[in-house]
């Protein structure tokens, strides 16, 4: 069965420009997660899905991100503008259940640099 | 006080020798514990989750310590592929909530 896929594996955008990164969790799977990794916070939860509807966006730096989740296989995580600190690792991850007790099954990950 | 605590390493270890790190959490009323291995440059992967009664699979051993609010990655005849990040993460208050560690680097050298 193919895993979580994400796009694009790696961003390099310029300050001010608008970045979206995709989602598509293993099907079957109602819980979805983005979260984003740095050298200096680690792994910082963003947003949590449970059946499309988002739970918990407490996690979301700013105005200036924004998730949506139109259907159970496609999610997007949007930044407008972005900017230099948000340069960083983001991943989707996905899981059956709440996810708090089971196995997160994490994508690749998209590597954004901004300029 | 970080809610989930480990040291950052990294931990420099020969090929063949036992390596244990270990990884402590502030919620006493936690319930859930997992490590994770994150290779360079890759997506974190479940290496095995902590039962109370401890959990071991092949030449890796997780404790749990209750009382005093760690759990502990044991891995034993290292080898050069167990290179990596090892992140443990706890449940937090909420049912969907994990909290991570910053992990910790673990090099075999040959």
């Amino acid at each position: 069965d193919a895993g979580v896929i994400q796009s694009p594996r790696h961003e390099v955008t310029e300050m001010g420009q608008e970045v979206t990164l995709r989602c598509k969790p293993i099907s079957g799977h109602n819980s979805l997660f983005w979260y984003r990794q740095t050298m200096m916070r680690g792994l910082e939860l963003l947003i949590y899905f449970n059946n499309n509807v988002p739970i918990d966006d407490s996690g979301m730096p700013e105005d200036r991100f924004s998730a949506k989740m139109p259907n159970a296989s496609f999610s997007t995580l949007k930044i407008q503008p972005s900017e230099p600190r948000d340069s960083a690792v983001y991943f989707c991850a996905s899981t059956r259940g709440a996810g708090g007790t089971g196995e997160l099954f994490f994508g690749e990950g998209s590597r954004l640099t901004v300029l | 006080r970080k809610e989930v605590e480990q040291d950052p390493g990294p931990f420099n270890v020969p090929e063949g020798a036992t390596v244990a790190f270990n990884c402590t959490y502030s919620n006493s009323a936690s319930q859930s514990f997992f490590w994770y291995r994150q290779d360079c440059r890759k997506e974190p992967k479940l290496l095995m989750s902590v039962y109370s009664s401890g959990n071991e699979d092949g030449r890796f051993t997780a404790q749990l310590n209750r009382a005093s609010q760690y759990i502990s990655l044991l891995i034993r005849d290292s080898k050069l592929s167990d290179s990596a990040t090892y992140l443990c993460a706890v449940n937090g208050d909420s049912n969907y909530q994990l909290i991570w560690g910053a992990g910790t680097k673990l090099i075999i050298k040959p």
